[in-house]
This record gives structure tokens, C-alpha cells and sequence, in this order.
């Protein structure tokens, strides 16, 4: 059975930096793609980026260029969505997610950032 | 990036009633489609991929179809617990775009 299981949630204060995490298993974790996918507050769905497994190729979508950084441990198999410096406007729920026909999500990490 | 249109984005209904969403994609993404249910609090749940393979367990109320820009999602027969909003998700191309969520709502 395939499994993603992330982090805790996190209250942190603008300016702050902040890892969170999704440990997969149950199927190959390098041979496949993970992504993240964000959702404020009564608000839809927007896909951030995805990341491989094996070499960590990484894509990030537009809007998310340069405000996250997504890596991937392989020896873990846990991939990873960081920031440097939290905005109030990062304040959401984020979901690790298989992409391409997989219906495998994680729980969602609720991040909560103060001013 | 490739824009999909979703409609209505909102609607009423009753238990036992015929229900269609549709997405409509700026360009051609062939059969690169997936629909998604997301209830209140909940992570969203992968209900078709490939426009019109239903994910292992959904039920055979909800079907997909389409190729091209044009995509529907039909639940047959409406249930208590389909009460929830709906997503439709390009594969297409990257970025990867979801449409903007259709309630579905008790009459």
C-alpha cells in the first residue's frame, strides 16, 4: 500500500524559514515523480512543482519559481518543500502528491505564518 | 501555461440526481485529464485519470469523458456523501493546472 505521510503542522513568524516534509513508501520512490500542491485558505488547488526521486530533476511552476525550494532524500524516501523567508501569504495547507494518473496524497501540513 | 475552465463553479442538487461538470482546456492536452473530490478538512481524492479511468474503489456512479479541450465528469446518481467540490487537473503539460472547483451542494 502506498503511503505519504507528512509533517506536522507549523506556526511560525514572517521572516522565519521552515522544512516540511512527506515520507513515501510502498512503491519506488526514485523511479517516480512527487509533487506539492497548495491550498489557502477557502481556496482552490495550485500545483507548485515536482521533483524526481532518483536524480531530483526538479519543475517548478511559474508563480513558485524562486519561492520554495522542493529536494528529495532518496536514502529516505522523503521529499521535502522549504522556505527561506515565510510571508503571512504562505499561510496554507500543502500536499505532497504523486502526479501523472497516481491517486496517492499526503495528509496536507497546515503551515500558519504570523506577521 | 494551460488554462482549464471549469463550470458551473457552484451548483445545487438533490440526492438521486443526474449531476455534470465540465472543463474546458485552453489547448489541446489530449486524454491528460483527471477529476478530483475534495470534502471539507479532507486531502482531495483522485476519483478518474485519463479523462475516463475510474480509480480503484470510486464508484461506478461517477464516470469521465472527453479528449481534447473538452471534459465532463457525471455522477449518475447523486449520494449523501458525493456532497463535496470537485476539481478537474491537466497532465499534460507542466505546470500541471488544476480547474478552479465546482461546490456541490444540497438542495
Amino acid at each position: 500500500e502506498v503511503q505519504l505521510v507528512q509533517s506536522r503542522a507549523e506556526v511560525k513568524k514572517s521572516g522565519e524559514s521552515l522544512r516540511i516534509s512527506c515520507k513515501a513508501s510502498g512503491y519506488s520512490f526514485a523511479n517516480h515523480w512527487i509533487g506539492w500542491v497548495r491550498q489557502m485558505p477557502g481556496k482552490g488547488l495550485e500545483w507548485m512543482g515536482i521533483i524526481y526521486g532518483g536524480d531530483s530533476e526538479t519543475k517548478y511552476s511559474p508563480s513558485f519559481q524562486g519561492q520554495v525550494t522542493m529536494s528529495v532524500d532518496k536514502s529516505s524516501s522523503t521529499a521535502y518543500l522549504q522556505w527561506s523567508s515565510l510571508k503571512s501569504s504562505d499561510t496554507a495547507i500543502y500536499y505532497c502528491a504523486r502526479p501523472y494518473g497516481s491517486g496517492d496524497w499526503g495528509q496536507g501540513t497546515l503551515v500558519t505564518v504570523s506577521s | 501555461d494551460i488554462q482549464m475552465t471549469q463550470s458551473p463553479s457552484s451548483l445545487s442538487a438533490s440526492v438521486g440526481d443526474r449531476v455534470t461538470i465540465t472543463c474546458r482546456a485552453s489547448q489541446a492536452i489530449r486524454n491528460d485529464l483527471g477529476w478530483f473530490q475534495q470534502k471539507p478538512g479532507k486531502a482531495p481524492k483522485r476519483l478518474i485519470h485519463s479523462a475516463s479511468t475510474l480509480q480503484s474503489g470510486v464508484p461506478s456512479r461517477f464516470s469521465g469523458s472527453g479528449s481534447g479541450t473538452e471534459f465532463t465528469l457525471t455522477i449518475s446518481s447523486l449520494q449523501p456523501e458525493d456532497f463535496a467540490t470537485y476539481y478537474c487537473l491537466q497532465e499534460n503539460t507542466f505546470p500541471l493546472t488544476f480547474g478552479g472547483g465546482t461546490k456541490v451542494e444540497i438542495k
